[in-house]
């Protein structure tokens, strides 16, 4: 069964940092994409990065609102993913999710097959 | 960025009955279309993938169709356990976007 537990949330001040974690368990996390996804209220659910596999390049991708902001990494020795929120901003409050994510052929973005419980971001001073 | 347009935003029916859940694309994203589940406090689920294609596990009484720019979700009889919001996912073009949610609740 595959499980994603996200953990390193909680309460920052804007311009503040956070980093978040995933652990990975159920499948091969060396041969999986990954991607973070979060979800608002107001913005709905909103893909914030992915990281392609090592033998991939480890490629990492971004959206325009969190790009040069977030860093996406993973340590497949310990089946984690990593999220680095740097600089902070009020509109990054969001439940942060870790899927398991899918190319698809024939396709330019991706699928999310898996998902984790989710850890609460709040950027409040 | 492409547009995913959900109707309606709150779908009433009582079990046992048929829903159908409308997704609309702003430009064709051919059938690279997913639908998810998410149900109170938990994550979302993926349900539906290819427009038409049901995940692992998922029952035969969720099915979708339509490709290019109109997609439709149907549950045939719903379960109790189908009371929950769905959004639809396109996966066509860079990047990935979701529309803003159907709930489905009990009448």
């Amino acid at each position: 069964e595959v499980q994603l537990v996200e953990s390193g949330g909680g309460l920052v001040k804007p311009g503040g940092s956070l980093r978040l974690s995933c652990a990975a368990s159920g499948f091969t996390f060396s041969n999986a994409w990954m991607s973070w996804v979060r979800q608002t209220p107001g913005k709905g659910l909103e893909w914030v990065g992915r990281i392609k596999t090592k033998t991939g390049g480890g490629t990492t991708d971004y959206p325009a609102p969190v790009k040069g902001r977030f860093t996406i990494s993973r340590d497949d020795s310990k089946n984690t993913l990593y999220l680095q929120m740097n600089s902070l901003k009020t509109e990054d409050t969001a439940v942060y999710y870790c899927t398991r994510t899918r190319e698809v052929s024939g396709a330019i973005s991706m699928l999310y097959d898996d998902w984790g419980q989710g850890t609460r971001v709040t950027v409040s001073s | 960025e492409i547009v995913m347009t959900q109707s309606p935003a709150t779908l009433s029916v009582s079990p046992g009955e048929r829903a159908t859940l409308s997704c609309r694309a702003s430009q064709s994203v051919s059938s690279n279309l997913g639908w998810y589940q998410q149900k109170p406090g938990q994550a979302p689920r993926l349900f539906i993938y290819g427009a038409s294609t049901r995940a692992t596990g998922i029952p035969a009484r969720f099915s979708g169709s339509g490709s290019g720019t109109e997609f439709t979700l149907t549950i045939s009889s719903l379960q109790s356990e189908d009371f929950a919001v769905y959004y639809c996912q396109q996966y066509n073009n860079w990047p990935g976007t979701f529309g803003q949610g159907t709930k489905v609740e009990i009448k």
